[in-house]
């Protein structure tokens, strides 16, 4: 079935970066785009970026540009994130999505708990 | 950037209840509107795409209707796992993509 299954939890320092993964499985990785989205404690979701695994273009969110980069690995039909300047309010549970038709977001990994902390 | 709105931000209701969301565009987005459900921990959930399309799998009690900058989810019965917070989110041009600030539903 299709899946998108995310790494564990991280805890990180103020000012340290942070790498998660999403691996994708149970269709053809390159056909499909990938959404980062998060949800800080008590907060609404907010999307992040997209990342095309065919090419390994990325599209950012405003507030996030600079501070984060999308790659994939297409032998492991993986997708990354990676934030940098960790502060604590980049607290939160951070989910990939895969896209369909850049419309929407149909299968959603389980999400990727990172914590800030001094 | 295409912001987005909700209204109300929270609502109670009890089970058997019909409940409206309402979601706002700054700006038309003609039907590029999707709603999904949210539980605290889990992976949200699609419901509705393009504005009125039902996801398979969704209950048919859940609809959509909208389009241009305004924008309605209805639950037609509420059942009780449907207490959960939902959001709107817009996909309108240039991969750059909004969510709204989200409906909690809980029980009255």
């Amino acid at each position: 079935q299709v899946q998108l299954v995310q790494s564990g939890a991280e805890v990180k320092r103020p000012g340290a970066s942070v790498k998660l993964s999403c691996r994708a499985s149970g269709y053809t990785f390159n056909y499909y785009y990938v959404h980062w989205v998060r949800q800080a404690p008590g907060q609404g979701l907010e999307w992040m970026g997209i990342i095309n695994p065919n090419d390994g273009s990325a599209t950012y969110a405003r507030k996030f540009q600079g501070r984060v980069t999308m790659t994939r690995d297409t032998s492991t039909s993986t997708v990354y994130m990676e934030l940098s300047g960790l502060r604590s309010d980049d607290t939160a549970l951070y989910f990939c999505a895969r896209d369909q038709m850049n419309y929407y977001m149909d299968v959603w990994g389980q999400g990727t708990a990172v914590t800030v902390s001094s | 950037d295409i912001q987005m709105t909700q209204s109300p931000s929270s609502l109670s209701a009890s089970v058997g209840d019909r409940v409206t969301i309402t979601c706002r565009a700054s700006q038309s987005i003609n039907s590029y509107l999707n709603w999904y459900q949210h539980k605290p921990g889990k992976a949200p959930k699609l419901l509705i795409y393009a504005a009125s399309s039902v996801q398979s799998g969704v209950p048919s009690r859940f609809s959509g209707s909208g389009s241009g900058t305004t924008f309605t989810l209805t639950i037609s019965s509420l059942q009780p796992e449907d207490f959960a917070t939902y959001y709107c989110q817009q996909s309108y041009g240039n991969l750059l993509f909004t969510f709204g600030p989200g409906t909690k539903v809980d029980i009255k």
